[in-house]
């Protein structure tokens, strides 16, 4: 296991298409975050699970945007109606509770460009 | 909710000089700091965090300095070398650093070491 692994690294769709984010957390880690980075600032929390639950979703968070992490392992970040705004690099992050630390590994990102 | 101050921007200091980049946060609940670097490209790293029941910690050049009642805290960088050039970012949790609860980050410091 090399780390955290995300699903398209670039993706480019035109406005209203819908798109979909995958990431593979390293194996052992039960908690997985999703952020979004756009140029010149920090990671903005979306959503993060502890094992397949959902546990927290920010309120900037819009209805168009939906993540899912089925049996506790992979998780995916679906985006409909896809909006110029929504153009961002898309961080997924895991760690695991029990470490006694508080590290989050990241991901490379998913470059999302919408036209 | 937690918002995160960084402060600067952008610091460009000569290499072998000191660097100090500042955050504060709004929530007094919060209990963990850390410290992300992240290089042109590449996914963020933690380099150094603190818990709140520490006033200070050190791990060889770099240095993070918490002020609970002020509700700052500072990372020093000694002896700047090229490859210490990256964008930096603070983060703030309630999480106590147990698997890191959500993090909220600060905007985040580009440092450029000038030869």
């Amino acid at each position: 296991d090399t780390g955290v692994s995300q699903d398209p690294r670039h993706k480019i769709t035109k406005r209203g298409q819908n798109v979909t984010f995958r990431c593979d957390p390293i194996s052992e880690h039960n908690r997985l975050y999703w952020y979004r980075q756009t140029l010149g600032q920090g990671p903005e929390f979306l959503t993060y699970f502890q094992n397949e639950a959902q546990l927290e979703k920010s309120r900037l968070l819009s209805d168009r945007f939906s993540a899912e992490r089925p049996k506790g392992s992979f998780s995916t970040l679906e985006i409909q109606r896809t909006e110029q705004g929504d153009s961002a690099m898309y961080l997924c992050a895991s760690s695991l509770r029990a470490s006694g630390t508080g590290e989050l590994f990241f991901g490379e990102g998913s470059r999302l460009t919408v036209l | 909710g937690e918002n995160v101050e960084q402060h600067p921007s952008t610091l460009s200091v000569q290499e072998g000089d000191s660097a100090v980049i500042k955050c504060t946060y709004s929530d007094s609940a919060s209990n963990y700091f850390p410290w992300y670097k992240q290089e042109l490209g590449k996914r963020p790293q933690l380099i150094i965090d603190i818990r709140s029941n520490v006033g200070e910690k050190k791990d060889q050049r770099i240095a993070v300095t918490l002020n609970k009642t002020a509700k700052h805290f500072s990372l020093h960088i000694t002896e700047t070398q090229p490859e210490d050039s990256a964008v930096y970012f603070c983060a703030a949790s309630k999480g106590g650093g147990q698997g890191a609860q959500k993090l909220v980050f600060g905007q985040g410091t580009r440092l450029t070491i000038n030869p």
